[in-house]
């Protein structure tokens, strides 16, 4: 597509549900990126991927959360057992080339995730 | 490690005058630096980067930005404020996962 496209763009959940949030990249796009951000916040990284392998996860803030790439395109950001302090916008990116300080990341729009 | 400290929370200006977004940066590394803009409910835009190359940097919509590594600050500006400038302002260092600063709210007053 022309963009990255995320999936669903609104989430509400119940506490200790799981919630998988999609995201799509730029065509080509080798590297992806995952972010949360809380209201009046700038976004906070959790993990990022070169092609399926998942390069760095230091910033995922527990062990509910897990991330995956498998075949280098499509994304998937699982939270399990989400508690009401999960609740934000998770952010997708992606890069053309491989992760490093000069490449631009393109934003998706976002999910808005509301743990009830 | 790096980080980035957006030094105003809230920047207000009347349309047609100059605005400043302060941005201080830290990081081990040389850093690409970035600016992006959050319109309400919409994604985020790449407004310009720096990338140790030319130290003033033009971007999008009449932005520009100089990198100043004495002062480690990397300042948004644009000569002349419109009232489709109103948004959300991110300043961001990159040695390989990008850190987002907390932003700057700009509103423009007609």
């Amino acid at each position: 597509g022309a963009g990255v496209s995320q999936s669903p763009r609104y989430k509400v959940t119940k506490r200790g549900q799981d919630v998988a949030l999609r995201c799509d990249p730029i065509s080509g796009h080798v590297s992806l990126y995952w972010y949360r951000q809380a209201l009046g916040q700038g976004p906070e990284f959790l993990t990022y991927f070169n092609y399926e392998a998942q390069q760095d996860k230091s910033g995922l803030p527990n062990d509910r959360f897990s991330a995956e790439r498998p075949e280098g395109s499509i994304s998937t950001l699982t939270i399990q057992r989400t508690e009401q302090r999960d609740s934000a916008m998770y952010r997708c990116a992606s890069s053309l080339g491989v992760a490093g300080a000069e490449e631009t990341q393109y934003f998706g729009p976002g999910t808005r995730l509301l743990v009830l | 490690a790096q980080s980035v400290t957006q030094l105003d929370s809230h920047v207000s200006v009347s349309e047609g005058t100059p605005v400043l977004l302060r941005c201080n940066y830290s990081s081990s590394y040389s850093p690409s630096l970035f600016w992006y803009v959050q319109h309400p409910n919409k994604g985020l835009q790449l407004l310009l980067k720096y990338t140790s190359a030319a130290t003033l940097v033009k971007g999008i919509n009449g932005f520009e930005a100089e990198f100043k590594k004495s002062e480690t600050s990397f300042h948004l500006t644009k000569p002349s404020a419109h009232m489709s400038d109103a948004a959300e302002y991110f300043c961001v260092v990159s040695v390989r996962d990008m850190r987002f600063g907390a932003g700057t709210r700009l509103t423009v007053k007609p």
